[in-house]
């Protein structure tokens, strides 16, 4: 299966930080790259998605950058609060192709009062 | 709107036996897809049903299988388990099947097997 790679594993942000979190693909045919937000206890939620054919998506306090010549991308969170404090998942997929979303292996994010 | 259910949500069996576990998706989702997530692998994708057809399978041997019924709730059976095998079960469930479309994942069922 092709990889998404991740980084960091682990993240400490102060309050009111930027948290930023950093995804590699391999597959140049992926074309739909989600994030995904999960708290113990929970199944992941979407958080934003974006399609190659932009290079930058915001809602709120979160931003998706993308990289299409890199393959990369990579989530922003803007004045980060405690309540952000969660597993993060960047994932992708070809949307026509057979193997559902491949999902980084998670970065753990703590927000510190 | 209710969101997507999974029983149970915890579960313990030993090797060699096999388990059933359930999903139902969110009302009028057609599309329902299982994941596994363990520490070590994260979360990979297992199968995917849209209209009660297995549309696509990730790399996972026979052992595991699944169905899904008429109202679009989703079981997944795996037989012959192996320690390995303990691991959260994810369903997601979507509303048109393409994975454009909003991927709502339910709690997961916690598998332990002994």
């Amino acid at each position: 299966q092709q990889q998404v790679k991740q980084s960091p594993q682990s993240l400490i942000v102060q309050k009111g930080g930027i948290s930023i979190i950093n995804c590699a693909y391999e597959n140049t045919a992926f074309d739909y790259f989600p994030w995904y937000q999960q708290f113990p206890g929970k199944g992941p939620a979407l958080l934003i998605a974006i399609r190659p054919d932009v290079s930058e998506k915001k809602e709120g306090r979160f931003t998706i950058s993308f990289n299409k010549s890199a393959k990369q991308f990579s989530l922003h969170i803007m004045d980060s609060q405690p309540g952000d404090s969660a597993t993060y998942f960047c994932a992708a997929a070809l949307v026509g192709g057979a193997d559902g979303l491949t999902f980084g292996k998670g970065t753990h994010l703590i927000i510190q009062p | 709107k209710a969101g997507v259910t999974q029983t149970p949500r915890y579960l313990i069996k030993t090797r060699g036996q096999q388990v059933t576990l359930s999903c139902s998706p969110i009302s009028g989702h057609r599309s329902v897809s299982w994941y596994q997530q363990t520490p070590g692998q994260g979360l990979q994708f297992l199968f995917e049903y849209f209209s009660e057809t297995q549309r696509n399978k990730g790399n996972f041997p026979g052992r595991f299988s699944g169905r899904q019924f008429s109202n679009s709730r989703s079981e997944m059976n795996v037989s012959t388990l192996e320690l390995g095998d303990s691991a959260l079960y994810l369903c997601a469930s979507s509303s048109a099947g393409s994975l454009y479309n909003e991927q709502f994942f339910g709690p997961g069922t916690r598998l332990t097997v002994l």
